[in-house]
């Protein structure tokens, strides 16, 4: 099982420039998750998505669009690249958890191993 | 909305320790807590998740717990090794979307 894949794991881009990150898990599970990382922010929810053909914003989702056309890919677009985007990228999936009492949310993550973006 | 705080940022013990790391939540109604580990230049890897019905979960050395009155959880880690040295993030979950704070470091020394 290959888990969660991200393509590409590095990227240099220059200001204005288009790219797309590809986010592909084998695990069959409904959620998907955009999260970028900065130095003194943390993990911020860009998109995410609960299925396949829906996309929801998250924390961060200025100057970023998301697709989820098939249940096993999420990509993350950005049109028009700014410096501010230059970040590590996160993708991660999940599923539901229920038990005997109910539901409980997002189950335990699976994340990628990131891709590093940088815009000149 | 929901804000995580991590303290203390950074922790450094000597080989051995047992230590707590702590995590902090705004809302409390959350629908689970789970507990990362990241190590430098990698992807997060889950270590612990418990869900809002639950006090506590535990997985080896490890040892987290939940309480949501008080909108607060612990990572306990019992005798340290320098292997755990690695950046741990907790998150609450909302329905969907899990929130995390900035982490804490640790370093253990040998």
């Amino acid at each position: 099982n290959a888990g969660v894949t991200q393509t590409p794991k590095f990227r240099v881009l220059k200001t204005g420039q288009s790219m797309t990150l590809l986010c592909a898990q084998d695990m069959n599970h409904e959620y998907m998750y955009w999260y970028r990382q900065d130095p003194g922010m943390g993990l911020r929810l860009i998109h995410y998505s609960v299925g396949e053909g829906t996309t929801a914003k998250g924390e961060v989702p200025d100057g970023y669009n998301v697709s989820r056309l098939k249940k096993q890919n999420f990509l993350l677009g950005l049109e028009s690249a700014a410096p501010s985007q230059t970040s590590v990228y996160f993708c991660a999936s999940s599923y539901p958890l229920f038990s005997g009492q109910g539901f409980f949310g997002a189950n335990v993550l699976t994340f990628g191993a990131g891709s590093r973006l940088t815009v000149l | 909305k929901q804000e995580v705080t991590q303290i203390p940022a950074a922790l450094s013990v000597p080989e051995g320790e047992n230590l707590v790391l702590n995590c902090s939540f705004t809302d409390s109604a959350i629908y689970n807590l789970q507990w990362f580990r990241q190590d430098p230049g990698k992807g997060l890897t889950s270590l612990l998740l418990i869900q809002s019905s639950q006090r506590e979960q535990t997985s080896g050395r490890l040892n987290a717990s939940l309480d949501k009155s008080s909108g607060r959880s612990t990572l306990y880690i019992a005798a340290s090794q320098p292997g755990d040295s690695a950046t741990y993030l907790c998150s609450g979950a909302g329905s969907y979307q899990l929130t995390f704070g900035k982490g804490t470091k640790l370093s253990v020394i040998p």
